[in-house]
């Protein structure tokens, strides 16, 4: 299976700040990797797909970057609504893998 | 408006049987592939199965291969899970998700397995 980490685990940011935030995968997944938000007691939400398709209706501050093995995301100006856990999952290879998640809170 | 609402769940013993459930509105349900992920009390999502729209092509993650059977019916627009042979580390919440890459998502159902 593939392994998918992400770093950092937890990430302490201001209202503002400029948040980055890494998915790795343990082989190539090519540009099959999306981005989740979850917010407590609430099911995910799909930011973006493909590296770096942004979803209808979800705000430009967030973007995507990477290819193969290495991706990022990034939030341009970290808002209050923004502080949730973000997961990256590939879905190249079966079975479909999600990483850890990088819970966002406020510092 | 897409809905996906899942049922079934609930408190169940080792070994024993459920069938989850799927109900979903606002889309054309025979177009796209569905999904089901869990998540287990506090941790991450684990993707567990998907299936096609024809529901002729489907695959599992390895820890419920052989006990769980994901199926739908397109004239009922709904999704299932069957999930047979349960283990107190399938307690999750379980939801269905519309798409390839899980674009829309339900609330989810919880099931429990414990004695």
């Amino acid at each position: 299976d593939i392994q998918m980490t992400q770093s950092p685990s937890t990430l302490s940011a201001s209202v503002g700040e400029r948040v980055t935030i890494t998915c790795r995968a343990s082989q190539s997944v090519g540009s099959w990797l999306a981005w989740y938000q979850q917010k407590a007691g609430t099911a995910p939400k799909i930011l973006i797909q493909m590296v770096s398709s942004l979803e209808t209706a979800v705000s430009s501050r967030f973007s995507g970057s990477g290819s193969g093995t290495e991706f990022t995301l990034t939030i341009s100006s970290l808002q209050p609504d923004d502080f949730a856990t973000y997961y990256c999952q590939q879905y190249n290879t079966y079975p479909f893998t999600f990483g850890p998640g990088t819970k966002v809170d406020i510092k | 408006e897409v809905q996906l609402v899942e049922s079934g769940g609930g408190l169940v013993q080792p070994g024993g049987s459920l069938r989850l459930s799927c109900a979903t509105s606002g889309f054309t349900f025979s177009s796209y592939w569905m999904t089901w992920v869990r998540q287990a009390p506090g941790k991450g999502l684990e993707w567990v199965a998907n299936i096609n729209q024809d529901g002729s092509e489907k695959y599992y993650v390895g820890s419920v291969k052989g006990r769980f059977i994901i199926s739908r019916d397109n004239a009922k627009n709904s999704l299932y899970l069957q999930m047979n042979t349960l283990r107190a580390e399938d307690t999750a919440i379980y939801y269905c998700a519309r798409g390839f890459n899980a674009a829309y998502w339900g609330q989810g159902t919880l099931v429990t397995v414990s004695s």
